[in-house]
């Protein structure tokens, strides 16, 4: 079963605007992060938050985790024809310090960018 | 620095058939993960291999096995093949021997059942 739940489905934009994609999930979490997917392609890993960090930065993207309500967000700045891909949200529910145990994904975000 | 490389990229095999999917991961890395992408759906967690041994596994049927060889590499192998196992494989792999919570996936291998 799948834990995340991206909001919204699908989201279009005009290339400079901000794209601002949501994360809720279910159960406690060691960490959450963020993967690009390009057209039924590979992931590409994004950026991973802390379950005890609220928020982090790389380069123009920026997210940011509440455990309180369970949900996280991420913003991309000035967003490219090239952030065009779905954005998954993944937890990962590892209980122990030794190293990821598996990720639950979303559905994800379709993001469409229009030059 | 390799990343993670998955052959075939692409499969077509008839209901009943068995098939064998393999991952090669990053380099440094001595952990695999396995994940099942249906058409626009989010990969769904599979198992996960450690030290050649299967260490997690999530809710997919014993038709579902795997491997992980000594050079860290592993394969999926999935038996008795229904059309619903038509789907996006995906390979991840990380660092657990060092505690690292980073997966990093290969390009996938795309399966189709008829």
């Amino acid at each position: 079963s799948q834990q995340g739940e991206e909001d919204p489905q699908a989201l279009s934009i005009q290339e400079g605007e901000n794209a601002t994609m949501n994360c809720s999930y279910k159960t406690s979490i060691n960490n959450l992060q963020w993967y690009r997917q390009n057209s039924g392609r590979g992931l590409v890993h994004l950026i991973l938050i802390r379950s005890n960090e609220r928020e982090k930065h790389s380069g123009r993207l920026r997210v940011t985790l509440d455990t309180s309500k369970k949900s996280s967000s991420l913003l991309i700045t000035a967003s490219r024809a090239a952030d065009t891909a779905s954005y998954f949200c993944a937890t990962d529910p590892s209980q122990t310090q030794g190293g990821s145990e598996k990720l639950v994904f979303g559905k994800g975000t379709k993001l469409t960018v229009n030059p | 620095d390799a990343g993670v490389t998955q052959s075939p990229t692409h499969l077509i095999k008839t209901r009943g058939q068995q098939v064998t999917l393999r991952c090669s991961p990053k380099s440094g890395h001595d952990t695999v993960s396995w994940y099942q992408q249906a058409l626009g759906q989010g990969p769904q967690f599979i198992f996960q291999y450690y030290e050649e041994e299967e260490r997690q596994r999530g809710n997919f049927p014993d038709r579902f096995s795997g491997h992980q060889f000594p050079n860290y590499s592993s394969e999926l192998n999935v038996n008795a093949l229904l059309l619903g196992d038509s789907a996006l494989y995906l390979c991840a792999s990380s660092l657990k021997g060092q505690g690292s919570y980073e997966q990093y996936f290969g390009p996938g291998t795309r399966l189709t059942v008829t």
